[in-house]
């Protein structure tokens, strides 16, 4: 069964400081990465995708992956209080436009 | 990004009757629409699989004659509940691509309660 798995947190980090997650697959045939950041009672949108492996930077935001060692992580450097909430990582297939998500990592961000 | 609205946000229902849920684009035409639902503290688990002009593609588990799919359109999607019980009670969330391996974007999600 394809899996995408993440530590559930909570993960508290002070303000400023930088906020590492963490996320791994099962399906080696996953080509698309993605991190999704929810609000409690609110949807998913989206933070960044990454597709090659390496590092892909977005303002605070830094994803990389690792297809050998089938890991994708997320950090959030200078963190602030606005960016807690539960971080979704997904994976998807080429071609099947499915998207397998973990069970999310919640952060705390303490002012 | 592009838009999804979803409507409605919040709908409380009878057990027994059925509820339909919209997802647009607004913006761009959805080649592939998918439809969620996500329990307290659970991730998103997908439902089906929607397709413009074709029957959806049900993941297991997911009764097809329960959650009834039409993709009438590029832009609209409906989710019906049919004879809805409070085990149904949850948050279905839309979501729509354009292309191949493109980020998907998703609506607002619906708070449904059967009482």
């Amino acid at each position: 069964q394809k899996e995408v798995e993440q530590n559930s947190g909570p993960l508290s980090v002070p303000e400023g400081a930088i906020a590492s997650l963490n996320c791994t697959y099962s399906d080696r045939g996953s080509q698309s990465f993605f991190w999704y950041r929810q609000y409690s009672g609110k949807s998913p949108e989206l933070i960044m995708s990454i597709y090659s492996n390496g590092d892909k930077e977005d303002g605070r935001f830094t994803a990389q992956l690792n297809k050998a060692s089938q890991y994708v992580s997320l950090l959030i450097r200078d963190s602030q209080p606005s960016d807690s909430a539960t971080y979704l990582c997904a994976a998807s297939t080429s071609g099947t436009y499915k998207y397998i998500f973990g069970t999310g990592t919640r952060l705390k961000v303490l002012a | 990004g592009a838009v999804v609205s979803q409507h409605p946000s919040r709908v409380i229902c009878k057990s027994g009757t059925s509820v339909k849920i919209e997802c647009r684009s607004l913006d761009f035409q959805a080649t592939t629409m998918f439809w969620y639902r996500q329990f307290p503290k659970q991730s998103l688990m997908l439902m089906a699989t929607s397709n413009e002009g074709s029957k959806a593609t049900y993941e297991q588990g997911v009764e097809k004659d329960k959650f009834l799919i039409n993709h009438a359109s590029l832009t609209l999607s409906t989710l019906t509940v049919t004879s809805a019980h409070p085990e149904d009670s949850s948050f279905y969330i839309c979501s729509a691509i354009t292309d191949l391996n493109t980020e998907a974007f998703f609506g607002q999600g619906t708070r449904l309660t059967v009482v």
